[in-house]
């Protein structure tokens, strides 16, 4: 199975900021890469598919970039609303294992 | 608009058996695998395994492989989650979620349902 690593596990930041998490891959996973949105007691949500599709709906404040084995999500300016746990995916091959997420907390 | 809508939450002893419901509206069920994800209390995401209703076709993880058994009914377009003899290690919260083959990903999610094991 392919292991996917996010750093930081946590991370405080302030509305305004921008944020980077990153997320790593035991082996090559191409582009196959997605970004999810959970907020307390809700279902995750889809932000980025492909490592930089922007899923529909979602606001151009998030980007991703990568290929390979090293991928980025990008917050360009935190907003109150963000404040949630982000987690990784790779779909290069099942199963399609979860990063263990990077809980963004308000500084 | 594509929904997922999954039964109830559940408190039952270990050893007993358990099958848990996932249904979608808005689309056809030959439309869309359904996918399975775990969520343990205060932890992250666990990819489970998926299913094609149109015919069946099962893809496991194969750390839940032979502890569940995903299965669907295309005829009323769900799909189910089911256990033959429930552990406390089983308490989580698990999610349905339809899954682009093209692309990997779970776009549409049910809002969870809770299993407690507990005696």
């Amino acid at each position: 199975d392919i292991q996917m690593t996010q750093s930081p596990s946590s991370l405080s930041a302030s509305v305004g900021d921008r944020v980077t998490i990153t997320c790593r891959a035991s082996q090559s996973i191409s582009s196959y890469l997605n970004w999810y949105q959970q907020k307390p007691g809700k279902a995750p949500k889809l932000l980025i598919y492909t490592t930089s599709s922007l899923q529909s709906g979602v606001p151009s404040r998030f980007s991703g970039s990568g290929s390979g084995t090293d991928f980025t999500l990008t917050i360009s300016s935190l907003q109150p609303e963000d404040f949630a746990t982000y987690y990784c995916q790779q779909c290069y091959s099942t199963p399609h294992s979860f990063g263990q997420g990077t809980k963004l907390e308000i500084k | 608009e594509v929904q997922l809508v999954q039964s109830g939450a559940e408190v039952k002893k270990p050893g007993e058996s358990l099958k848990i419901s996932c249904k979608g509206f808005g689309y056809s069920s030959v439309s869309y695998w359904i996918g399975w994800v775990r969520q343990m209390p205060g932890k992250g995401l666990e990819w489970m395994g998926i299913i094609y209703p149109g015919d069946s076709e099962t893809r496991y993880s194969p750390s839940f492989q032979g502890q569940v058994t995903i299965s669907a009914d295309k005829s009323i377009t769900t799909a189910y989650l089911q256990w033959s003899s429930l552990k406390a290690s089983d308490t989580a919260m698990y999610y349905c979620a339809t899954y682009s083959s093209s692309s990997g990903f779970f776009d549409y999610w049910g809002q969870g349902t809770l299993v407690t094991v507990s005696s």
